[in-house]
């Protein structure tokens, strides 16, 4: 059975670091994986798609790589701001059956 | 504007009063899911469907049902809610092939739920 994993469950990190958020996943039959944000009482918002096929995706100042091999993603955020505080996640959506399994997330903090 | 829409986006219910939440997109997705989220457990597929007449069992599907009779709407239906299924629940659709370039996920706004 799929599982993923996200660490740190949490991290504070000053404003203007750099950083990397972390996903890894058991079972390496997935179609994609997508990153998401997660403002407090809110939805979902989806930051990048990373289609199984590729290594990397960048979106501003946003970069998600995929080693499908190794079960492992990473989000990298440049130049953090506190906008950027918020509860990122991480999905998988399986080959075998069609299912989408998360991450528990990261909740992260940029201090002003 | 693409969206997907769920209603109610409140609702306190009783234990065993069988109640819809609906759940709407304009974008023509082929595939649509329902999660609920837990404090702890994260984000768990209930449901998911790939298109009109086509669902499937997520992870945590009992006590739920759904149905797909038409391609916007995906609602779901609790027979007899438990305090249990108190828990904040998300609709969400995309399009297929999960392979395409233009595949992604949108989400609802949420539907905070409470059982007594």
């Amino acid at each position: 059975k799929q599982e993923v994993t996200q660490i740190p469950a949490a991290l504070s990190v000053p404003e203007g670091e750099n950083l990397v958020l972390n996903c890894s996943f058991t079972d390496s039959a997935i179609y994609n994986l997508q990153w998401f944000r997660q403002d407090p009482g809110k939805g979902l918002t989806s930051l990048l798609l990373i289609q199984s096929s590729q290594r990397e995706q960048t979106s501003g100042r946003l970069n998600a790589s995929l080693d499908k091999s190794s079960g492992r993603s990473t989000l990298y955020i440049a130049a953090s701001q506190p906008g950027d505080s918020a509860t990122y996640l991480c999905a998988v959506h399986m080959n075998r059956d069609d299912k989408i399994i998360f991450g528990k997330g990261t909740r992260l903090h940029i201090l002003p | 504007e693409a969206q997907v829409t769920q209603n109610p986006r409140y609702l306190i219910t009783v234990t065993g009063k069988k109640l819809t939440v609906t759940c709407s997109q304009n974008m023509n997705h082929e595939y649509m899911s329902w999660y609920r989220q837990d404090p702890g457990l994260g984000l768990r597929q209930i449901y998911y469907s790939m298109n009109v007449e086509v669902t499937d069992k997520g992870d945590v599907p009992e006590g739920y049902k759904v149905s797909r009779k038409e391609k916007r709407n995906f609602p779901l239906i609790l027979e007899s809610p438990s305090p249990n299924q108190t828990s904040l629940y998300f609709c969400a659709s995309s399009r297929i092939p999960p392979t395409s370039t233009s595949y992604e996920q949108y989400f609802g706004p949420g539907t905070r739920l409470t059982v007594t």
